[in-house]
């Protein structure tokens, strides 16, 4: 069975502070890694999609960086708004093309 | 473009009766498709994915199932509703290309009374 670890469970920063999270994934028969961001009643939009050890993503204030030989992903962000807050996902991509999260980091930014 | 369609958004049923949610994706043909569900103070668990007309595969043993009886339909039923099937579902397709990211409905918060 594969696992997908996210850490910190949550995360409540204050407004302008730069912060991370971690996603701990099997570092055998890795295909890719995909992050999303959460909001409260809406769908997970997707924000990277890592395939490649030493890759490095971003998306505004967002960033992420991979290493498949050790199994984990971070994922940061630059000066935290309190638009920033949301759940992250970071899920695992099989052979098969299916997805297997983690159970999320759940981020609060505090104005 | 593709659309993902998820309906209903809430939902509230009491224990023993039956379920059914349905997903409908525009704008594709044969997509993947996939049921998911977040339970309390847990991450997504994939129940169900189905790469074609009547082909379902499970990924849990669980009081729920799958059909598709159409390409771009995805429906998630269950007879008997339990108080552990509460949650929040969540239907999704997934896209081609090297990225093979997934778009996800915008979710049905069940909760079982």
């Amino acid at each position: 069975i594969l696992n997908v670890e996210q850490s910190p469970q949550s995360l409540h920063v204050q407004e302008g502070d730069s912060t991370n999270f971690t996603c701990s994934f099997p570092s055998s028969n890795f295909y890719a890694l995909h992050w999303y961001r959460w909001e409260t009643a809406k769908s997970p939009e997707a924000l990277f999609v890592m395939t490649l050890n030493g890759d490095e993503k971003k998306k505004g204030r967002i960033s992420a960086t991979l290493n498949t030989k050790e199994g984990y992903s971070y994922l940061y962000i630059k000066g935290s708004q309190p638009e920033d807050s949301a759940t992250y996902l970071c899920a695992f991509r099989d052979s098969s093309y299916k997805l297997i999260f983690g159970s999320g980091t759940r981020l609060l930014v505090r104005p | 473009s593709q659309t993902i369609h998820q309906w209903p958004a809430t939902l509230v049923q009491p224990v023993g009766s039956p379920l059914s949610l349905e997903c409908t994706v525009e704008g594709t043909s044969n997509p993947n498709l996939y049921w998911y569900r977040q339970a309390a103070g847990r991450g997504l668990q994939l129940l169900f994915y189905s790469i074609g007309i009547d082909q379902i595969s499970s990924e849990v043993p669980q009081n729920l199932s799958a059909s598709r009886p159409q390409d771009r339909q995805f429906i998630l039923s269950s007879k008997k509703l339990l108080l552990s099937d509460s949650g929040f579902y969540l239907c999704a397709w997934r896209g081609e290309g090297a990225n093979y990211g997934y778009t996800f409905g915008s979710g049905t918060r069940l909760t079982v009374v």
